[in-house]
């Protein structure tokens, strides 16, 4: 069965904080994109990986295989980074399925 | 180049009625795929058309329909509208299916 899950749901940090956010996910894939999305509803894809790492300026992404997780991490945290962060999966199926998200708000 | 545009931004309809949505993609992209966010059950994928044709399809009933014209433009139709069928309606563009996807700012269709 595809299924994604995503953690924590929610989470609060301070300004300069390390930040994590888990997707776990239950067959093989051909991808994972992470995304942003900001009040409003606007909506930007960070990420879209098959395997290993990519960084973008504070942001890293990784992805394990074999482990079937993926984790975006978000270095220096910074207020402009408080968004919903949501890992969507496409499976070998072609069925693409979205994880619930993560609330992130970050404090000066 | 200009981003991906939808058309309209905001939309109210009673139920029963129908609504056709417009995305389009930006210039070159050729794969046009439609999302449904609600706050209960999240972001939910709907179709995904390329060059054209529907090759993938979430698990919405036949009232959700869409289209692709030869200019990559897309359009869906939701015919006999339901309270639940009120969401944010967001379309994303790629180059070919399976890379980065550049999303729109969503049509917010409100059904009373």
């Amino acid at each position: 069965k595809n299924e994604v899950e995503q953690s924590p749901q929610n989470l609060t940090a301070q300004e300069g904080e390390f930040i994590t956010i888990n997707c776990s996910y239950s067959v093989g894939i051909s991808a994972l994109h992470w995304l942003q999305q900001h009040p409003g509803g606007g909506i930007v894809s960070l990420f879209m990986l098959s395997s290993g790492k990519k960084k973008h300026g504070r942001l890293i992404a990784t992805i394990n295989i074999q482990e079937k997780h993926s984790s975006l991490h978000i270095t220096a945290s910074h207020p402009r980074d408080s968004a919903v962060y949501i890992c969507a999966v496409r499976f070998n199926t072609d069925k693409l399925i979205f994880g619930t998200g993560t609330r992130l708000q970050v404090f000066p | 180049k200009a981003g991906v545009t939808q058309t309209p931004r905001y939309l109210i309809k009673t139920r029963g009625q129908q609504v056709t949505l417009s995305c389009s993609p930006i210039s070159g992209h050729r794969s046009v795929s439609w999302y449904q966010q609600t706050p209960g059950q999240g972001l939910q994928f709907l179709f995904e058309y390329f060059s054209e044709t529907q090759r993938n399809k979430g698990n919405f009933p036949g009232r959700f329909s869409g289209r692709q014209f030869s200019n990559s433009r897309s359009e869906m139709n939701v015919s006999t509208l339901e309270l639940g069928d009120s969401a944010l309606y967001l379309c994303a563009s790629s180059p070919v299916p399976f890379y980065e996807q550049y999303f729109g700012p969503g049509t917010r269709l409100t059904v009373t």
